[in-house]
């Protein structure tokens, strides 16, 4: 069976500052996706960056970067520079590798951004 | 703006009503998903299409009937709704199956409310 564990239900970061949310995973799938996903209070779902299983190199995509160590099964997000439009629940998730490609997620980390 | 829209943003319903959800993207994807969200909890899958036919009914009971009209639109009629079916409902769309690298591009939501 295949799991997402997120430790950390909330997080504080002083405004321009760096910091990493925490997802460790579990499958036994050689082949899976993780994806990383911000979702403000407004409810809507944003995709942030993706790590394939066998992508050699950590994803980067703007202020957004994945700290993926397969061998620990961890795949942290690491937000730079932090702004005040961060603040927002932030999942982690997994695809399956059957079917269609749904995702499962974490439980959330909830950031908030100091000014 | 998100490519995938949802009306209504927001529903009251009795428990006795028959009302629907509506999803649309413009995107070219051939698969598309429901999702609920429970307040503080992430999103659970609740169905897939994949190529306008139903490939996952993750056991959501029969009071949630899922329609694909065509490549582009998703619907979830709903009757006989129970107030703990109270939450945000998530539409999204995605390549088909087997890319495990495809994200999900999600809608605004519907936020639903049984009385």
């Amino acid at each position: 069976a295949q799991k997402i564990t997120q430790t950390q239900p909330g997080m504080f970061v002083q405004e321009k500052e760096a910091v990493t949310l925490d997802c460790t995973y579990d499958t036994s799938d050689p082949s899976y996706g993780l994806f990383w996903y911000k979702q403000p209070s407004s409810g809507e779902m944003i995709f942030l960056i993706y790590q394939g299983s066998y992508d050699q190199q950590n994803a980067t995509e703007g202020r957004y970067s994945l700290n993926f160590q397969k061998a620990r099964k961890s795949a942290n997000l690491v937000i730079s520079a932090s702004q005040l439009g961060d603040s927002a629940m932030y999942f982690c998730a997994m695809s399956r590798p059957t079917g269609a490609n749904n995702l499962f997620f974490g439980t959330g980390t909830r950031l908030t951004v100091i000014p | 703006d998100t490519e995938v829209t949802q009306t209504p943003k927001h529903l009251v319903m009795g428990m006795t009503n028959k009302k629907s959800l509506k999803c649309e993207q413009h995107m070219g994807h051939r698969a598309m998903y429901w999702y609920k969200q429970k307040a503080k909890k992430p999103p659970e899958l609740m169905f897939v299409y994949s190529y306008e036919k139903l490939s996952i009914n993750e056991s959501v009971p029969s009071r949630f009937s899922p329609e694909c009209p065509n490549s582009s639109l998703l619907n979830l009629h709903l009757h006989a709704l129970q107030p703990e079916d109270s939450a945000l409902y998530l539409c999204a769309s995605s390549q088909p199956s087997g890319l495990t690298n495809s994200p999900l591009h999600f809608g605004n939501g519907t936020r639903l409310t049984v009385t």
